[in-house]
């Protein structure tokens, strides 16, 4: 049983378009963070978010984490095929002890 | 500066044989973390390297193990590789707090025939 789960797991959209994808758990995260994978590479952090209800914006990316610190979304405005690639979700959970969970990620293409 | 960089970036190996992949982490980053990544599972956690000392560890099987060398650099062993072991292996180094960002290297994908 994965601890984060993503979805949509595949979104295939045309330039322009707008979508959402979702990180969903039943635990309590201290903090999730956001990253992009491009093939061949390893991923790259985009934003990490640690108070409930929290709102973030980087360009025309939009990350919220849930008011109760269990579920996230990435919103994209108007697409572009840079934004291609494997969107994954990584939570912390608290304690002393330092393991991240990430969910099997969202693999998004961008068509022109 | 130079980024994460990890050798071999790709492996062939049968099974039962055994593997050590090698990551150089960012100049000044005293944490390296290791990761396996497949299609079914995800990116998984292996375990993580501070200033040469185990700090955590996943839950995987004692034929994974790492080390970390006095300049932060370090390795992974896989032993009596099985073909479940096929993967991208990925390390991240940080600074070493539990807020500081992770950076990935490009990995190394093993192939396990």
């Amino acid at each position: 049983t994965q601890l984060l789960e993503q979805s949509p797991q595949f979104l295939s959209i045309q330039e322009g378009e707008n979508l959402t994808v979702y990180c969903n758990s039943s635990s309590v995260f201290s903090s999730l963070q956001w990253y992009r994978q491009e093939p061949g590479e390893g991923p790259v952090l985009l934003v990490t978010v640690v108070t409930g209800g929290e709102v973030k914006k980087l360009k025309r990316l939009t990350f919220q984490f849930g008011d109760a610190r269990k579920d996230s979304s990435l919103h994209i405005t108007a697409a572009q095929p840079g934004d291609t690639g494997l969107y994954l979700c990584a939570g912390a959970l608290g304690g002393g002890s330092y393991i991240p969970t990430f969910g099997r990620g969202t693999s998004l293409i961008v068509h022109p | 500066k130079a980024g994460v960089t990890q050798t071999p970036r790709y492996l062939i190996k049968t099974r039962g044989q055994q593997v050590t992949l090698s990551c150089s982490p960012i100049s000044g980053h005293r944490s390296v973390s290791w990761y396996q990544q497949t299609p079914g599972q995800g990116l998984q956690f292996l375990f993580e390297y501070f200033s040469e000392t185990q700090r955590n560890k996943g839950n995987f099987p004692g034929r994974f193990s790492g080390r970390q060398f006095s300049n932060s650099r370090s390795e992974m062993n896989v032993s009596t590789l099985e073909l479940g072991d096929s993967a991208l292996y990925l390390c991240a180094s940080s600074l070493g707090s539990r807020d500081n960002e992770q950076f990935f290297g490009p990995g190394t994908r093993l192939t396990v025939l």
